[in-house]
């Protein structure tokens, strides 16, 4: 069956250090992937997107990286601060004939001051 | 400009009745979205629609769930005779048109339904 796979044990992180989330997936051969973030009580909110002939792409401190072959993107936050802490979610979306995302569950991350 | 917005916010419910959840797209996007989120689960996908069609109704969980959309914009998710594992968060998201490459999805705050 097709999985995206999130780690469920929330990351806990000083100050200042790069946050690193993994989202792996296993039987799709995504048109993109796009990161959102969700805090408590609010819904999901875009953050990057990439496609599947990218590497890597960057936002201010943020960077996606996708790698087709290990079905694996990364999403790393540099230089954290106590407002990144939040649940990040992960998305595909299926190529041809799909036209909505799947997300992954999501991986909470506590940045301590 | 406004984003996309949810009424009612919470909602209790007593197990056995109808409910009528409402969500209010951002004004010209074509293509609209259901979620629901259980406790410490992710977003499950109910429904989409890309106008007023809804081209994938497949996580509809039950023939108790439909919704519809007028008009090209509001939307109205109907859950009948509920049970209490209906209780869950439900999100409502729109974008520009479905299928687009770069087909951003935009969240309301989504509506929390507790069936006692």
């Amino acid at each position: 069956s097709q999985k995206i796979e999130q780690n469920s044990e929330a990351l806990n992180i000083q100050e200042g250090k790069t946050a690193t989330l993994t989202c792996n997936y296993t039987n799709y051969s995504p048109a993109y992937l796009q990161w959102y973030r969700q805090d408590p009580g609010r819904g999901p909110v875009f953050l990057l997107l990439i496609r599947e002939n990218e590497k890597e792409k960057r936002k201010e401190r943020l960077k996606v990286t996708f790698d087709t072959t290990l079905k694996q993107s990364l999403f790393h936050i540099t230089a954290s601060q106590p407002a990144d802490s939040a649940t990040y979610l992960c998305a595909l979306r299926l190529n041809s004939g799909y036209s909505t995302l799947t997300f992954g569950k999501g991986t909470m991350l506590l940045v301590s001051p | 400009g406004a984003g996309v917005s949810q009424s009612p916010s919470n909602k209790v419910t007593e197990k056995g009745k109808d409910v009528e959840l409402r969500c209010d797209p951002i004004s010209g996007h074509t293509a609209l979205y259901w979620y629901r989120q259980s406790l410490g689960q992710g977003l499950e996908f109910l429904i989409y629609f890309q106008g007023n069609s809804a081209p994938d109704k497949s996580g509809l969980p039950s023939d108790r769930f439909s919704a519809e959309r007028t008009g090209g914009s509001v939307s109205t998710l109907t859950i009948q005779r509920t049970q209490q594992e209906d209780s869950a968060v439900y999100l409502c998201a729109s974008s520009l048109e479905a299928g687009l490459s770069t087909d951003t999805q935009y969240f309301g705050p989504g509506t929390r339904l507790t069936v006692l």
